[in-house]
């Protein structure tokens, strides 16, 4: 067990609707990531948030949106969903604003049909 | 973007042999990590290296981040059955862009009876 938690473990939805997937870093940890899994692209980084503020961008598209509130546990928006974004999201917690030693939470599978 | 080639993709291999796996970059890195990831589950950290030439332990795991900075391995010795799992390897560059790990596609261990 890492410390990290995801919510909810599975998501079933449908394509054009908006979801919400949950996460509560590791006790002491300042910065989020979140990542999606996918067959064929591996684990692309989404983005970061230290202590509430973004800190780094990856490939998130413009659908999706995070953010970290004062408790620190962060929430990933994802919106008009299409097939292609089926796929693992997981988010990882590290205790400063570098990702040198990340955590990696359990992983929300998002399937949209 | 930054990309990193994790070979091999996948390894057939029997109880008590050992495995070598490795990554190289396009790019330097300044932190190489390697995780290891069950089905359904997150990645788990390994090994974390920071220095180029730097050689790292962590029970039967060896890894090695190379003296170019472009590549790092990964061997393991003696395995046994619940080494089966992906291996990935992950890099960061904080000298410009997205401060995130970039990963590689993952080496498939499958270790048979």
């Amino acid at each position: 067990d890492s410390g990290v938690t995801q919510t909810p473990k599975h998501l079933i939805t449908a394509t054009g609707q908006r979801v919400t997937l949950r996460c509560s870093p590791r006790s002491g940890d300042l910065s989020v990531y979140w990542y999606q899994q996918s067959l064929d692209q591996g684990l692309q980084f989404l983005i970061q948030y230290y202590n509430g503020e973004e800190r780094a961008k990856g490939n998130i598209l413009e659908r999706f949106s995070a953010q970290q509130f004062p408790d620190l546990h962060s929430e990933l928006n994802l919106s008009s969903l299409e097939l292609g974004d089926s796929a693992l999201y997981f988010c990882a917690s590290s205790v400063g604003p570098a990702p040198d030693t990340q955590y990696f939470g359990p992983g929300t599978r998002l399937t949209v049909l | 973007g930054q990309q990193l080639n994790q070979s091999p993709q996948s390894m057939f291999i029997q109880e008590g042999e050992d495995v070598s796996m490795n990554c190289t970059s396009s790019s330097i890195f300044n932190t190489w990590l390697w995780y290891k990831q069950d089905p359904g589950e997150g990645p788990v950290l390994l090994i974390a290296l920071y220095k180029a030439g730097e050689l790292t332990s962590n029970g039967r795991l060896t890894a090695q981040f190379g003296i170019t900075r472009k590549d790092s391995f990964l061997n393991i010795s003696a395995s046994i059955p619940s080494d089966v799992g992906i291996y990935f390897c992950a890099g960061r560059n904080s000298g410009g862009g997205a401060d995130g790990l970039t990963f590689g596609k993952g080496t498939h261990l499958i270790i048979q009876p």
